[in-house]
């Protein structure tokens, strides 16, 4: 079972619409972050959180931390075909090793 | 950002044979090596961490004599997949980490490995 659940799995939109990907679990972390992969390539940090109820800014994302430190969301605005790939949210829950959740397939078509 | 390379990026080889991987921290020193894999439509799932100059500790059903893992420098570490089948093909991807980072990992390019 994965610590950190991810949803949606998948999401296809049109260029321009909105997306929100959630990243959920019972267990409190220290951090969290988001990656995001291109096939073939390993993941890129997007952003670290680690204050409950922070809110994080990068352009067209907006990423938030749970008050209670055991979920995160990222927004992206006017999505474009350039934000195409797989988000991944991960987890430090104290001891150094990061979870990952299963990540979701972002497809943003022209 | 901090730099890591991986080489070989791909490799393709014969059941039965032995691949090394290498990683390097360009920039920086890792006092500490996470190696995941990854398959394909799937996350990153993490084998071993290793220190430098001590022992890997692997996770749960991951075979410490399958995949070697050796961390001799703060800047060097190794994966070898020992014996390779083909359900070893996966994406090997390293994560050196270095010491007094607050909790942010830097993530190689990834090996593609193909056991024919």
């Amino acid at each position: 079972t994965q610590l950190l659940e991810q949803s949606p799995q998948f999401l296809s939109i049109q260029e321009g619409e909105n997306l929100t990907v959630y990243c959920n679990s019972s267990s409190v972390f220290s951090s969290l972050q988001w990656y995001r992969q291109e096939p073939g390539e390993g993941p890129v940090l997007l952003v670290t959180v680690v204050t409950g109820g922070e809110v994080k800014k990068l352009k067209r994302l907006t990423f938030q931390f749970g008050d209670a430190r055991k979920d995160s969301s990222l927004h992206i605005t006017a999505a474009q075909p350039g934000d195409t790939g797989l988000y991944l949210c991960a987890g430090n829950a104290g001891d150094y090793k990061l979870s990952f959740g299963a990540g979701t397939t972002v497809t943003v078509r022209a | 950002g901090a730099v890591v390379s991986q080489h070989p990026s791909r490799v393709i080889c014969k059941s039965g044979t032995s691949v090394k991987i290498e990683c390097r921290s360009l920039d920086f020193q890792a006092t500490t090596m996470f190696w995941y894999r990854q398959f394909p439509k799937q996350s990153l799932m993490l084998m071993a961490t290793s220190n430098e100059g001590s022992k890997a500790t692997y996770e749960q059903g991951v075979e410490k004599d399958k995949f070697l893992i050796n961390h001799a420098s703060l800047t060097l570490s190794t994966l070898t997949v020992t014996s390779a089948h083909p359900e070893d093909s996966s994406f090997y991807i390293c994560s050196p980490r270095t010491s007094g980072s607050t909790d942010t990992q830097y993530f190689g390019p990834g090996t593609r490995l193909t056991v024919l």
